[in-house]
């Protein structure tokens, strides 16, 4: 079992609608959790992190951390064109991170 | 300030060839490391170094060595290419505190026929 797996995808909306991107882990050690964000031939950039459980917010972007559930998500609000991209979720502990495999998302027009 | 630097961007490898992947961060990091990504299979850790003077394997080291030159520089060399080889190879550099964060370079893309 991988220690963190991601919602597979790909996934295609429509520009404006609420997207909902989803992870779970196995490790109950992990206390940083991240989001990368990947366009077609680049390498990651981090998007948001969050410490422990709770929500973050930033802009159209909330990152939610579920510990009891071992679940994390992403909520992008208002989904624009730009948004087209992979999104990686990611978890850090011991010098480490692991990442997951990556969700595809196409905004359309 | 050019954050994480990785060359070369494309190469072309024949089996059993030789290379070496360089890496340069400028953000004075301790932390670096080498990830190779393929299509439904995630990043996938190859070596990490913690810090200057030190090495560790990661989830698929079989095939590669790494060498931490310097804090700047973290260089992996394919001693004999395979094809298994063939992938997007990402350098990165992890920033202590601010959720360790990890700054990636622009990926190097390697074919190996």
């Amino acid at each position: 079992q991988k220690e963190v797996e991601q919602d597979p995808g790909p996934l295609s909306v429509p520009e404006g609608a609420i997207v909902s991107l989803n992870c779970t882990y196995s490790n109950s050690a992990f206390q940083y959790f991240m989001w990368y964000r990947q366009y077609s031939r680049k390498g990651p950039e981090l998007l948001m992190y969050t410490y422990s459980s709770g929500n973050k917010e930033d802009g159209r972007f909330t990152a939610q951390v579920d510990k009891s559930s071992k679940y994390i998500s992403l909520f992008i609000r208002d989904s624009q064109p730009s948004d087209s991209a992979t999104y990686l979720c990611a978890t850090f502990n011991a010098g480490k991170s692991t990442f997951g495999d990556g969700t595809t998302l196409t905004v359309k027009p | 300030n050019a954050g994480v630097t990785q060359t070369p961007k494309f190469q072309v490898l024949k089996t059993g060839q030789s290379m070496t992947l360089q890496c340069a961060q400028d953000m004075n990091h301790n932390s670096m490391y080498w990830y190779r990504q393929d299509p439904g299979m995630g990043l996938r850790l190859i070596y990490y170094s913690a810090s200057e003077g030190t090495t560790d394997k990661g989830e698929v080291p079989n095939g590669y060595n790494v060498s931490r030159l310097n804090k700047r520089e973290f260089s992996l060399r394919l001693e004999s290419a395979a094809p298994s080889q063939t992938s997007v190879y990402f350098c990165a550099s992890r920033e202590m505190g601010s959720g360790n964060t990890i700054y990636f370079g622009e990926g190097s893309w390697l074919t190996v026929v």
